[in-house]
C-alpha cells in the first residue's frame, strides 16, 4: 500500500526557510491531492496546505503569505518550504494524501509518520 | 482555539463506552460537511478511524463507530481496552476559512 516518508533538515534557524520533502512509495503520486499538515508538541493538528499533481495548490489563509509547495512527479515526490520562520513553527510536520478532491468531503490518509522540526539559532 | 471543539479528556474503564463530542457551526458540520475522526496513539502519526461521518476503513474494529447530527458529531468506543488509550482528532471543512482540513482541538482518552 502507498507509503509516505517526510524528510529534511531537524533544525532550522529563525528568520530561515523550512524546507521538507515527501517521497511517496507503493503507489503513484499522480491524480491526488497531497497535504502538509504539523503538530506543535502537546498540541493539535494544524493543516498547512495541498498541492495537486497539476502543481495546482490551496494554502491555510493563516500561513499563505510564508508558504510554497511544489511537486515532483518523477521522483514521486512533494514538497513544503515555510519561509521566515520562528519559534512557533517548531513542531512536528506530517504529510499524508487527500482521499477525494472535493475539499468538503475530504479526509487524510494515509500519513507520513512525521518529522520534528526545531526553529532555534 | 480550533474551528471544532472537542472535549480535553474523557476516561472510562475497560469494558465501558464512552463518546467524544465534535461541536462546530454552521458554516462546517452544519453546514452539511463531512466530520472524519482520527486515533493518534502515543509517538505516532494521526490514523484514520472514521471517514465520512460514520464509515470504517478496511481493519478498524466495529467497536469504533461515528455518528453527525446539526452542528456536531460523535465517536463512540464500546468495549474499551487499554490499546485504546490516545488522543482522538474530528477534521471537517469550514467554508468561511477556505481551509480543506479544519480540526478539533484533540481529546485526550485514558483507560482507567
Amino acid at each position: 500500500q502507498v507509503q509516505l516518508q517526510e524528510s529534511g533538515p531537524g533544525l532550522v534557524k529563525p528568520s530561515e526557510t523550512l524546507s521538507l520533502t515527501c517521497t511517496v512509495s507503493g503507489g503513484s503520486i499522480s491524480s491526488y491531492y497531497w497535504s502538509w499538515i504539523r503538530q506543535p508538541a502537546g498540541k493539535g493538528l494544524e493543516w498547512i496546505g495541498r498541492i495537486y499533481t497539476s502543481g495546482s495548490t490551496n494554502y491555510n489563509p493563516s500561513l499563505k503569505s510564508r508558504v510554497t509547495m511544489s511537486v515532483d512527479t518523477s521522483k514521486n515526490q512533494f514538497s513544503l518550504k515555510l519561509s521566515s520562520v520562528t519559534a512557533a513553527d517548531t513542531a512536528v510536520y506530517y504529510c499524508a494524501r487527500d482521499s477525494v478532491s472535493i475539499a468538503a468531503r475530504n479526509w487524510f490518509d494515509p500519513w507520513g509518520q512525521g518529522t520534528l522540526v526545531t526553529v532555534s539559532s | 482555539q480550533s474551528v471544532l471543539t472537542q472535549p480535553p479528556s474523557v476516561s472510562g474503564a475497560p469494558g465501558q463506552r464512552v463518546t467524544i463530542s465534535c461541536t462546530g457551526s454552521s458554516s462546517n458540520i452544519g453546514a452539511g460537511y463531512d466530520v472524519h475522526w482520527y486515533q493518534q496513539l502515543p509517538g505516532t502519526a494521526p490514523k484514520l478511524l472514521i471517514y465520512g461521518n460514520s464509515n470504517r476503513p478496511s481493519g478498524v474494529p466495529d467497536r469504533f463507530s461515528g455518528s453527525k447530527s446539526g452542528t456536531s458529531a460523535s465517536l463512540a468506543i464500546t468495549g474499551l481496552q487499554a490499546e485504546d488509550e490516545a488522543d482522538y482528532y474530528c477534521q471537517s471543512y469550514d467554508s468561511s476559512l477556505s481551509g480543506w482540513g479544519v480540526f478539533g482541538g484533540g481529546t485526550k482518552l485514558t483507560v482507567l
